[in-house]
């Protein structure tokens, strides 16, 4: 049973590039969140997707986007990065109709904008 | 709004000692708790969860009790190994949240030495 996969494993880009990352689901599972690390902090949540369309955002700009698949698996595009931007991207997979809501995390991206 | 308070660190142990991070949050109503773990270069793995109060979250010899009187569910362990060394996550999902959008801690790194 394969977990929550993402690619790439680690990026570097410069200020005022864009990014897309991406994101396939746990299997079985319907819902895919976002979240950004930065260093030597707790992940903030970015948004969530499910059905192909944002559910829930958090705090972060526009410049943050993102799209899901009827496949269930999603990107994370950042366009015009700053260096700001620079962190590990976590993407969670869930099962909505499930109460739980339990997310599974995949072993993130990491971004480094230079 | 909702946040959640960990800790600092680094707590640094040694083989066999006792383990207690200290987590706190404010939300409304009962959110439901996580403690999520991070080893080295990985991503985030759910360690034990609560979603009511005086329930206690178990797994892998660690502990924690939700205690809504004093707004906190502190992690335990009884015995830490070299092996548990690694970032220790304190998260919530708010009681009007449909998505499960999880809000974290700052992090506690952990070192157990031999």
């Amino acid at each position: 049973d394969a977990g929550v996969t993402q690619s790439p494993t680690h990026l570097i880009k410069t200020r005022g590039q864009q990014v897309t990352l991406r994101c396939s689901p746990k299997s079985g599972h319907d819902t895919v969140s976002w979240y950004q690390q930065a260093l030597g902090q707790g992940p903030q949540f970015i948004f969530q997707y499910y059905e192909e369309e944002e559910r829930q955002r958090g705090n972060f700009p526009d410049r943050f986007s993102g799209h899901q698949f009827p496949n269930y698996s999603s990107e994370l595009n950042v366009n015009a990065l700053l260096l700001g931007d620079s962190a590990l991207y976590l993407c969670a997979s869930s099962l909505r109709q499930t109460s739980s809501y339990e997310q599974y995390f995949g072993p993130g991206t990491r971004l480094t904008v230079t | 709004g909702n946040s959640v308070t960990q800790m600092e660190g680094p707590v640094t142990l040694s083989e066999e000692a006792f383990l207690t991070i200290n987590c706190t949050y404010t939300a409304t109503g009962y959110p439901s708790l996580f403690w999520y773990v991070q080893y080295p270069g990985e991503g985030l793995q759910l360690l034990l969860k609560a979603t009511k109060a005086d329930d206690k979250g178990s797994n892998k010899g660690f502990e924690a009790t939700y205690r809504k009187e004093t707004t906190s569910f502190h992690l335990e362990k009884g015995s830490v190994q070299v092996s548990d060394s690694a970032v220790y996550f304190c998260a919530l999902r708010g009681v009007s949240s449909n998505t499960g959008k999880l809000i974290f801690g700052q992090g506690t790194t952990l070192q157990v030495k031999p």
